[in-house]
Parts: structure tokens; C-alpha cells; sequence
């Protein structure tokens, strides 16, 4: 069974830099896996941030990024606030089904 | 804006069924795939599976496959998950997901309490 890893938790001062990680147990990440990117405040349903890759979705903050990097998908926040506080997860597809890692817990500390 | 608006609550014996429905408004329905995604509590999310609206065809993750039906009425727009024998594990939210040219969207979520 397809496995899609995410870092457990990670820490970003706030204004800062922090990039998380999407990786396949079945190797490299391209553009063909359509990485999208979600993210889940407490109590909230989650909502999308990023999708096909690099592409925001209309109400997605400019300092949400997405690329491809290091055979990983990633998603890059520059300059957080502490509202980014959340849970991030990632969503791969694989030719027909999809598979989300097991989610990010991004502090803002 | 996107609207997928989700049926209420339900509380579930252990080996009965439950069905909740998605509608949505604001897009063009056939246009769209929605995703079915599983939310128990404490946990992340897992991807149960979709349906296609514009011809009913759907492809489920493995772990539900067995159990899990979705099928979505053009007329109404309104798409729907059953998902059968339900057991304690299968307590948790539920959200239809629509997956279309302009990104994604996410219903509101749909608690499923499974006890005796």
C-alpha cells in the first residue's frame, strides 16, 4: 500500500521561512502526482491552499508556495503569521486513486 | 463562491449503514469530481474514494472498497456516500470534496457516531 509522508510537527518563528515536505513510498514526486496542499485549523473543516503543484487557490495568502523539490512535493510559508498555526496536509494522486499524508502540525512560535 | 452543504449528524448501531448527501451550487456539478474523505477523531484525513457526476463511474481506496457506495444525482446536484456494516472505527467526520478546474472545496463535514 501506497505510503505519503509528512514531517510530524515542525516550528516557525513568526516572519519567518519554514517548508514542509511530501514524499511516495514509491519514489520521486512529479508534477503528474498533482500535489495539492490543505490546510486544517482546530475544530475546522480543511480547506485547500494549493493545488497541481504550485497553484493557489483564489483566497490562498501569497506567501503560501508550492513546488517540486528534492523528488518531494513542498509547500513553503515565508513570512508567517500566527494564524498559519494549522495542520497541513498533503494529497498525491496515483492513477485514479488519491492518498494524503499523514498531515504537518505547523506551531507559530 | 462554491457551496457544498451537507446532511445533518447521525448516530449509527454497529453493522447498519449510513448515507449522507452533498449539494452543491455555485459551479457546474458534472464538471467536478467529489471525494469522499474520513476525519476519526484525534486523527488526519483519509481518502475514501470518488465519483465522477457526469457519468456515475467511481473508484474507492482499497480500505473501503468493500463497504463504501458513492453516486451523484445531476438533477439536484447532489452527491452521496454509503458506507455499510459499520463498525466503531468508522466514528468520525465525513466531508464531500469537490476537485475541479479552479482547485478544491470542502463541505462542512458530517459526524457519524457508530454505538450500541
Amino acid at each position: 500500500q501506497t505510503v505519503v509522508t509528512q514531517e510530524p510537527s515542525l516550528t516557525v518563528s513568526p516572519g519567518g521561512t519554514v517548508t514542509l515536505t511530501c514524499a511516495s513510498s514509491t519514489g520521486a514526486i512529479t508534477s503528474g502526482y498533482y500535489p495539492n496542499w490543505f490546510q486544517q485549523k482546530p475544530g475546522q473543516a480543511p480547506r485547500a491552499l494549493i493545488f497541481s503543484t504550485s497553484n493557489r487557490q483564489s483566497w490562498t495568502p501569497a506567501r503560501f508556495s508550492g513546488s517540486l523539490l528534492g523528488g518531494k512535493a513542498a509547500l513553503t510559508l515565508s513570512g508567517a503569521l500566527p494564524e498559519d498555526e494549522a495542520d497541513y496536509y498533503c494529497l498525491l494522486y496515483f492513477g485514479g486513486a488519491r492518498v494524503f499524508g499523514g498531515g504537518t502540525k505547523l506551531t507559530v512560535l | 463562491e462554491v457551496q457544498l452543504i451537507q446532511s445533518g449528524a447521525e448516530v449509527k448501531e454497529p453493522g447498519t449503514t449510513v448515507k449522507i448527501s452533498c449539494k452543491g451550487s455555485s459551479y457546474t456539478f458534472t464538471d467536478s469530481y467529489v471525494h469522499w474523505v474520513q476525519q476519526a477523531p484525534g486523527k488526519g484525513l483519509e481518502w475514501m474514494g470518488l465519483v465522477d457526476p457526469e457519468n456515475g463511474e467511481t473508484t474507492f481506496a482499497e480500505n473501503f472498497q468493500d463497504r463504501v457506495t458513492m453516486t451523484a444525482d445531476m438533477s439536484t446536484a447532489t452527491a452521496y456516500m454509503a458506507l455499510n456494516n459499520l463498525r466503531s472505527e468508522d466514528t468520525a467526520i465525513y466531508y464531500c470534496v469537490v476537485s475541479f478546474a479552479r482547485g478544491w472545496s470542502w463541505g462542512q463535514g458530517t459526524l457519524v457516531t457508530v454505538s450500541s
